[in-house]
């Protein structure tokens, strides 16, 4: 089945330690994104990725880093430079970064820092 | 970066009944998504809006792009338990590269 595959669903970090989020996606979309949920606020962007080797900041990207070498792939790394990184974390796609174009979402990672 | 608002924020109703609920931007959108999410699950997209007035179903849902292109609405009609969950919306500009979301509307469903 086509769809986006987010991996560990949870994930328990010691203060210090960088952290790994899986995001897989066998949709053939161009375009990738990062998410985090917070209770009571709307989703904010941490990374997103129009084409393969070209990723653009956020609006909270301090302390997160990503890659895109593959056009299915788009791992978030939450380094211990993150201030407060407990939280949920949502990955998505679309077909392209602009214009018209659905918006689809993985089952999301719930992080929490120890 | 730039969110929706939504109301109601919460709402409590009986099942059977109908519910409404409404996102406004201060920017003019070409799109407008809703989605549904349940506890620790990612959100799942109901319905897609791409143009002014239109007016889109999916089984008990019907969403509307407002005329104005800065709001959006979505209607639930007989509301049963499973309709339980926080809805929200998101928006995008034509040349925007990103979405817009709204904090989410609560909805719990009373038997």
């Amino acid at each position: 089945d086509g769809g986006i595959t987010q991996s560990p669903k949870y994930l328990f970090r010691k203060e210090g330690q960088n952290v790994t989020l899986s995001c897989e996606q066998n949709l053939n979309h161009d375009a990738m994104y990062w998410y985090r949920q917070d209770p009571g606020q709307g989703l904010r962007l941490i990374y997103y990725s129009q084409i393969v080797n070209d990723f653009q900041k956020g609006d909270i990207a301090e302390g997160y880093s990503v890659s895109r070498e593959k056009k299915e792939s788009f791992p978030l790394t939450v380094t211990s430079a993150q201030k407060n990184p407990t939280a949920f974390y949502l990955c998505a796609s679309s077909i392209r970064g602009s214009g018209t174009g659905e918006l689809f979402f993985g089952e999301g990672s719930r992080l929490t820092v120890l | 970066g730039q969110q929706l608002n939504q109301s109601p924020q919460s709402m409590f109703i009986q099942e059977g009944e109908d519910v409404s609920m409404n996102c406004t931007s201060s920017s003019i959108f070409n799109t407008w998504l809703w989605y549904k999410q349940d506890p620790g699950e990612g959100p799942v997209l109901l319905i897609a809006l791409y143009k002014a007035g239109e007016l889109t179903s999916n089984g008990r849902l019907t969403a509307q792009f407002g005329i104005t292109r800065k709001d959006s609405f979505l209607n639930i009609s007989a509301s049963i338990p499973s309709d339980v969950g926080i809805y929200f919306c998101a928006g995008r500009t034509y040349y925007g590269q990103n979405f817009v979301f709204g904090p989410g509307t609560r909805l719990s469903v009373l038997p």
